[in-house]
């Protein structure tokens, strides 16, 4: 079974510090990756995916997240945060030909300080 | 257009009853996704149904059963409650098909918040 790894469970940065989430799965074959992101009081929603080709994707928001085979990652990364960002941010994975089901990690806490 | 509605948004039961979700999909939606989410353990896979159909399924006692109906609308019931059953049950909808690859994007509700007592 697939399984995801997100290291850093709270997350405290400054504005306009730049910002690295680690996320690393555990499956054999091919997956499709994500990042979904839960501000307070708000649903989960789409921050961005990777299912092919270049493995630098760009998010809404100024987000964007590296997908490197070899290490079994796909890591989220913005330049610069701004306290808006404060929210959870949850890596997911999804192996091809399986539907719509998605493992999700635990999930990171980030809070931005004015 | 409208999103993904689940109702009811809260609700508090005591162990041994049980409970029915329910979930309104994206119109034009077909396949829709059960997760708990709780914050021991995460958000965690209950279910997938597409037309009708269940497509997947999580590591879940048979306590927990979904199903789906024609207009894509779809229930999760969760019986013979217990005080770990406590937590935020939420439902996506996507428009993934059979034969659409790779898998749509996931919706995710506002989730039903239940507490066990």
């Amino acid at each position: 079974a697939q399984s995801v790894s997100q290291h850093n469970h709270h997350v405290i940065l400054s504005e306009a510090a730049s910002l690295e989430l680690g996320c690393n799965y555990s499956y054999g074959g091919t997956v499709n990756l994500f990042w979904y992101v839960q501000y307070p009081g708000q649903h989960l929603q789409l921050l961005l995916k990777y299912f092919s080709g270049d493995p630098l994707v760009k998010g809404i928001k100024g987000f964007e997240a590296e997908f490197i085979k070899s290490k079994f990652s796909f890591n989220l990364r913005k330049p610069s945060v701004q306290w808006s960002d404060t929210a959870e941010y949850f890596c997911a994975v999804n192996p091809k030909s399986s539907g719509d089901k998605l493992t999700f990690g635990t999930g990171t806490r980030l809070a931005v300080r004015p | 257009k409208a999103g993904v509605t689940q109702t009811p948004r809260y609700l508090i039961k005591t162990r041994g009853q049980q409970v029915t979700l329910s979930c309104s999909p994206i119109s034009g939606h077909r396949s829709v996704s059960w997760y708990q989410q709780t914050p021991g353990q995460g958000l965690q896979f209950l279910f997938e149904y597409f037309s009708e159909t269940q497509r997947n399924k999580g590591n879940f006692p048979g306590r927990f059963s979904g199903r789906q109906f024609s207009n894509s609308r779809s229930e999760m019931n969760v019986s013979t409650l217990e005080l770990g059953d406590s937590a935020l049950y939420l439902c996506a909808s996507s428009s993934s098909s059979l034969r659409t690859l790779p898998p749509g994007e996931l919706f995710f509700g506002e989730g039903s918040r239940l507490t066990v007592l």
